[in-house]
């Protein structure tokens, strides 16, 4: 029962473009939508994550975008650096327990 | 500790025979999640804690699974008669309360042979 539906499963860009990876999900009781980079061995670590009630954030090179009535949301990476790569999730939750993860995108920056 | 600790980073088990997972919380987070991951997967839910109560395990595979938190701190994932489909990474989170961002341990690696 994928909830959380994520595009593409890899992506490989050149240093210094921008990284764009989409999700989409089912229930709109979801509240909280977060996305998540993992390195290999690593735990997944918080990025950045927004509520409904609004349409962006940014911080720093990282740029979520929200659109409610389409139940879509993305992220944005300005500026990819080496460093970048690595598989980022996105994930939803109501009040941030529950949470259902996409199945992630591994990110290859070229130098 | 600064971040959530999970023990041991590695298992290796038979077919068959019983393994736990252990997760340190990050001091003073009341809220434990324990995670899935399967291979070029994204996380999968197991079950959740506030405090020492578990208020949801509807993600647990089966009832060979149990998680428990008596004193609602530490907690231990046991995994019964274990089969080769457990092999995955288990991953622990915690977070400060509800609403609050969940930070994630560098999980078990589970290989049943």
């Amino acid at each position: 029962q994928q909830q959380v539906k994520q595009s593409p499963q890899s992506l490989i860009v050149q240093k210094g473009g921008i990284s764009i990876i989409n999700c989409a999900y089912e229930n709109t009781a979801f509240d909280y939508f977060p996305w998540y980079q993992q390195f290999p061995g690593k735990g997944p670590a918080l990025l950045i994550a927004i509520r409904p009630d609004v349409s962006e954030k940014k911080e720093g090179r990282f740029t979520i975008s929200f659109n409610k009535s389409a139940k879509q949301f993305s992220l944005h990476i300005m500026d990819s650096q080496p460093g970048d790569s690595a598989t980022y999730f996105c994930a939803a939750s109501n009040n941030n327990n529950d949470m259902r993860f996409g199945a992630g995108t591994r990110l290859t920056v070229k130098p | 500790g600064a971040g959530v600790s999970q023990s041991p980073r590695y298992k290796v088990a038979k077919r068959g025979q019983d393994v736990a997972l252990r997760c340190d919380p990050i001091s003073g987070h009341v809220s434990l999640f324990w995670y899935q991951q399967a291979l070029g997967q994204g996380p999968e839910f197991l079950t959740y804690f506030q405090n020492e109560a578990q208020l949801d395990k509807s993600g647990l595979p089966s009832d060979r699974f149990f998680a428990e938190r008596p004193e609602g701190s530490v907690s231990t994932l046991k995994i019964q008669r274990t089969q080769q489909e457990d092999s995955a990474v288990y991953l622990c989170a915690t977070s400060q309360g509800i609403n609050q961002p969940q930070h994630f341990g560098d999980g078990t690696r589970l290989s049943i042979l």
